[in-house]
C-alpha cells in the first residue's frame, strides 16, 4: 500500500530564515506531487505541482519554490520567510495514469513565522 | 475561474440523525470531484471520489452525489455517529491537475 510523509510535523521559524519542509511517497513509482497551503479561514490553496523530476509548475507567485530531486521526494522551500507564509502545509499525490485520479494527503506540516 | 462553495459552513446534529452536506460549483466542466474529511489539525482523507460520468458513489454509510449540469454535489451521511465529526471538504478537478476546495462544512455529531 501507499504511504506519504511529511516532515517536521510542525515548525516555529522567525522572519527572514530560510525554509525546507520534505514530502515523501512509498509504495507507487512516478507519481503526480502537489503542495498546499491552508491558511486559517481560507480553503486550500495548490502552490506547486510535479509530474516527474525536475518539473515544477507553480500555481501562485510567492515567496516559495518547490523542487523534485528524486522521483517520490518533493520539497518546499524558501530563502526568507515572511508573516504570511504562516498556515498549514499539505503535500498529496496522485497516480499519473488511469483512473480514478484521486489525489491523497499528507499529515500535513503546521507553520507559524513569528 | 472555478469557484467551489459548501452549505452549511457548520452543522450540528444529534446521534443517529441522517444528514445532507451540499457542494456547488460555478463551472460544470469538471474531471471528478472528491470529498474529503479534516480532523483538527490533520491532514485530509480521501472519503469518496466521482467521475465526471457518474452519477453517485457508496463508501459504508456515505453516498455522495454528483449533478455536473447543475453544478452540484451532496454528502448524504446515514445514522451519524459521535465520530463523524469533522470538516468536510469537496475538492473539484477540472483539465488541469488543480483541485479548487470550498472551504469546508464543520459538523458536529452530538451523543
Amino acid at each position: 500500500s501507499q504511504t506519504i510523509h511529511q516532515w517536521p510535523a510542525t515548525l516555529v521559524q522567525p522572519v527572514g530564515s530560510p525554509l525546507s519542509l520534505e514530502c515523501t511517497v512509498e509504495g507507487t513509482s512516478n507519481p503526480n506531487l502537489y503542495w498546499y497551503r491552508q491558511a486559517a479561514g481560507r480553503g486550500l490553496q495548490l502552490l506547486f505541482y510535479s509530474v516527474g523530476i525536475g518539473q515544477i509548475s507553480s500555481e501562485v507567485p510567492q515567496n516559495l519554490s518547490a523542487s523534485r530531486p528524486q522521483d517520490r521526494q518533493f520539497i518546499l522551500s524558501s530563502k526568507k520567510l515572511l508573516l504570511s507564509d504562516s498556515g498549514f502545509y499539505l503535500c498529496a499525490w496522485s497516480r499519473s495514469w488511469g483512473l480514478p485520479n484521486e489525489q491523497f494527503f499528507g499529515p500535513g506540516t503546521r507553520l507559524t513565522v513569528l | 475561474k472555478q469557484e467551489v462553495t459548501q452549505i452549511p459552513a457548520a452543522l450540528s446534529v444529534p446521534e443517529g440523525e441522517n444528514l445532507v452536506l451540499n457542494c456547488s460549483f460555478t463551472d460544470s466542466a469538471i474531471y471528478n470531484l472528491q470529498w474529503f474529511r479534516q480532523d483538527p489539525g490533520k491532514g485530509l482523507t480521501s472519503l469518496l471520489l466521482i467521475q465526471s460520468s457518474q452519477r453517485e458513489q457508496t463508501s459504508g454509510r456515505l453516498n455522495a452525489s454528483l449533478d455536473k449540469s447543475s453544478g452540484r454535489s451532496t454528502l448524504y451521511i446515514a445514522a451519524s455517529q459521535p465520530g463523524d465529526s469533522a470538516t468536510y471538504l469537496c475538492a473539484v478537478k477540472g483539465g488541469s491537475e488543480k483541485l479548487v476546495f470550498g472551504k469546508g462544512t464543520k459538523l458536529t455529531v452530538n451523543p
